[in-house]
């Protein structure tokens, strides 16, 4: 099974419906990375948490780490059609040693207008 | 803003032959990456680079070796390219301790 697993697969959203896409760690996390990427395009950085009880945000776009640092949850508020892509979360399961991350395999948003 | 970029957006590649992607980075990090993408499979690491002539195989380096003679770029070489390393290829850079940061991504295909 994953290491890390991001749930659900997939979501279909009105346009401005909340939304929360989970990331689910095996093991204890030391650093948990949120990425966004367009269909066939490279990932862009969202957010990075570190501490468990974490929590930041971007514009519309929250994350957190939960207490015991094994799930990461990222909430959108009032989607809208720009929320549309994959997002990805990399676990850095290693003690600090954040260059080899443990990746999910994604969540595909799509939003209708 | 960082700049990580990539040679090509798209490549063809016949079966045998001796493909070259390449990547640079703009922002003095020490760390480079190469992974590929695939349905289902999500990113697997191929190699990664800590410093200038160093390396360490990541988790699927059959079939692949690198290369970074400079800082900022980092070549990966299929040394006789076969239909299975179709694939969508991304390249990373990072300062230790940090996010890291892709480029555009190049999606190959071996025919």
């Amino acid at each position: 099974s994953q290491e890390l697993e991001q749930s659900p697969q997939s979501l279909i959203v009105q346009e401005g419906k909340n939304l929360t896409i989970n990331c689910t760690s095996s093991k204890t996390l030391y650093g948990l990375y949120w990425y966004k990427q367009k269909y066939g395009e490279g990932l862009i950085f969202l957010m990075m948490l570190q501490k468990g009880g974490e929590e930041k945000s971007h514009e519309k776009i929250t994350a957190k780490l939960d207490e015991k640092k094994q799930q990461s949850s990222l909430h959108i508020t009032a989607s809208q059609p720009s929320h549309a892509g994959i997002y990805l979360c990399g676990a850095d399961q290693n003690a600090g040693n954040n260059r080899k991350l443990i990746w999910g395999l994604g969540t595909s948003l799509a939003v209708n207008p | 803003d960082v700049k990580v970029t990539q040679s090509s957006r798209y490549l063809v590649k016949r079966t045998g032959e001796k493909v070259f992607l390449e990547c640079v980075q703009d922002m003095d990090h020490e760390n480079m990456f190469w992974y590929r993408q695939d349905p289902g499979l999500g990113l697997r690491l191929i190699y990664f680079s800590y410093d200038v002539k160093m390396k360490e195989k990541g988790d699927i380096p059959e079939g692949y070796s690198v290369s970074r003679e400079k800082k900022e770029r980092f070549s990966l070489i299929l040394e006789s390219a076969s239909t299975n390393q179709t694939s969508m290829y991304l390249c990373a850079s990072q300062i230790q301790g940090y996010e890291q940061y892709f480029g555009p991504g190049t999606r190959l295909t071996v025919t």
